[in-house]
């Protein structure tokens, strides 16, 4: 069973850092594109970027809106994904979910449950 | 980015209906095209991509149609548990976008 469990929001100040991570199981790692998506209360999803699978050399991309900001990396000993998110601003007030993809299929057949953060003072 | 423009944002219906979603991309998208449905406390479940292939488990009453520019969600005879929130997303290009939901009540 393909699970995806992410961990590490809470609360934060505008400026500062957070990483988030997620957890897989039940599926191969490597084989798949991880993907993060934010969700604003009220509002719809918005991708956040990927990052490739091993036959696709485990390259990024990131949305515009938080490129340079946001990093997305893993680690495939463990099957962990991680975003860091640096100077964070209280528009990066969401959910935040992990989802699997693969290549050329850029849609998410499975996500997390997801896990809040807030920024604000 | 592309656009996408769901209709409606609320929509009632009475179990054993059927009911339609829309959704509307600001370009063509050929049937590049994901819907997913939302429940609190559960992970996003994949119903239908490419336009209108069922994901794996999605029951046969869900069905999806439309390519380039229009896009309808259709569930027939409505189930309890279907009441709840729908997502379109595009994939044709990056950003893959969203539209902003549709959620489904019980009349």
């Amino acid at each position: 069973e393909v699970k995806l469990l992410e961990s590490g929001g809470g609360l934060v100040q505008p400026g500062g850092s957070m990483r988030l991570s997620c957890a897989a199981s039940g599926f191969t790692f490597t084989d798949f594109y991880m993907n993060w998506i934010r969700q604003p209360a009220g509002k719809a999803p918005e991708w956040l970027g990927f990052i490739r699978n091993k036959a696709n050399g485990y390259t990024t991309e990131y949305n515009p809106s938080v490129k340079g900001r946001f990093t997305i990396s893993r680690d495939n000993t463990q099957n962990m994904l991680y975003l860091q998110m640096n100077t964070l601003r209280a528009e990066d007030t969401a959910t935040y979910y992990c989802a699997r993809s693969s290549w050329k299929r850029d849609y998410f057949d499975y996500w997390g449950q997801g896990v809040m953060v807030t920024v604000s003072s | 980015d592309v656009q996408m423009t769901q209709s409606p944002s609320y929509l009632a219906a009475s179990p054993g209906e059927s009911v339609s979603i829309s959704c509307k991309a600001s370009k063509s998208i050929s049937t590049y095209l994901a819907w997913y449905q939302e429940k609190p406390g559960k992970a996003n479940k994949l119903l239908i991509y490419s336009g209108s292939t069922l994901q794996s488990g999605t029951p046969s009453r869900f069905s999806g149609s439309g390519s380039g520019t229009d896009f309808t969600l259709t569930i027939r005879s409505l189930e309890p548990e279907d009441f709840t929130v729908y997502y379109c997303q595009h994939y044709n290009e990056y950003p893959p976008t969203f539209g902003s939901g549709t959620k489904l009540e019980i009349k």
